[in-house]
């Protein structure tokens, strides 16, 4: 039982460059959400997904494309890196609704734009 | 005012002490709560929910008051290995979206 795959764990890129964080989950979760976190910043929320084909933005889109197409992946774009993109990125899974939706979190992916 | 609200810290603590956060919520609707912990470089992870009657495990207890709007997290006879960073998590349930207070870090200090 695998839980949240999250790849690259690291990763370097140059500015404007693009690449895509993967993030896959075996656990059937319906909901899943990508997080950045910064140092005293907490994590913050860049987009998150109800299903598969529906996504929404949360608290910083801004630079960042996602889409839903399973229920298993939910992939992260970063269309043209920033400076300031460098950060700690973490997927996260967990089912809808019940008594107890905890999240499970990727490994995450550390990531400095350059 | 923010979703939610926790004291970032860090909280320095000696062995054996007894050391509690606060996590305030401003969505009274809110459904389900629970406190996470994450290690420094590492994913946060469940440490525990939190129950409307408050439940304990083991040296931690969390407590939930509706009609103020927060929860609560006490750590008794704290040791090395407590010294984390621990984040306030609130589902408003539905399909609204979960949300992450900063954290509070602690350190426990031989």
């Amino acid at each position: 039982n695998a839980g949240v795959t999250q790849t690259p764990k690291f990763q370097v890129l140059k500015t404007g460059q693009s690449m895509t964080l993967q993030c896959a989950q075996d656990m059937n979760h319906e909901y899943m959400s990508w997080y950045r976190q910064d140092p005293g910043m907490g994590l913050r929320l860049i987009h998150y997904s109800v299903g598969a084909g529906i996504t929404d933005q949360g608290e910083v889109p801004n630079g960042y494309n996602v889409s839903r197409s399973t229920t298993e992946d939910f992939p992260l774009r970063l269309l043209s890196a920033a400076p300031s993109q460098t950060s700690v990125y973490f997927c996260a899974s967990s089912f809808f609704g019940g008594a107890s939706p905890e999240a499970f979190f990727g490994q995450g992916t550390r990531l400095t734009v350059v | 005012r923010k979703e939610v609200e926790q004291d970032p810290g860090p909280f320095n603590v000696p062995e054996g002490a007894t050391v509690a956060f606060n996590c305030t919520y401003s969505n009274s609707a809110s459904q389900s709560f629970f406190w996470y912990r994450q290690d420094c470089r590492k994913e946060p992870k469940l440490l525990m929910s939190v129950y409307s009657s408050g439940n304990e495990d083991g040296r931690f207890t969390a407590q939930l008051n509706r009609a103020s709007q927060y929860i609560s997290l006490l750590i008794r006879d704290s040791k090395l290995s407590d010294s984390a960073t621990y984040l306030c998590v609130v589902n408003p349930g539905g399909y609204q979206k979960v949300t992450f207070g900063i954290g509070t870090k602690l350190q426990v200090i031989p």
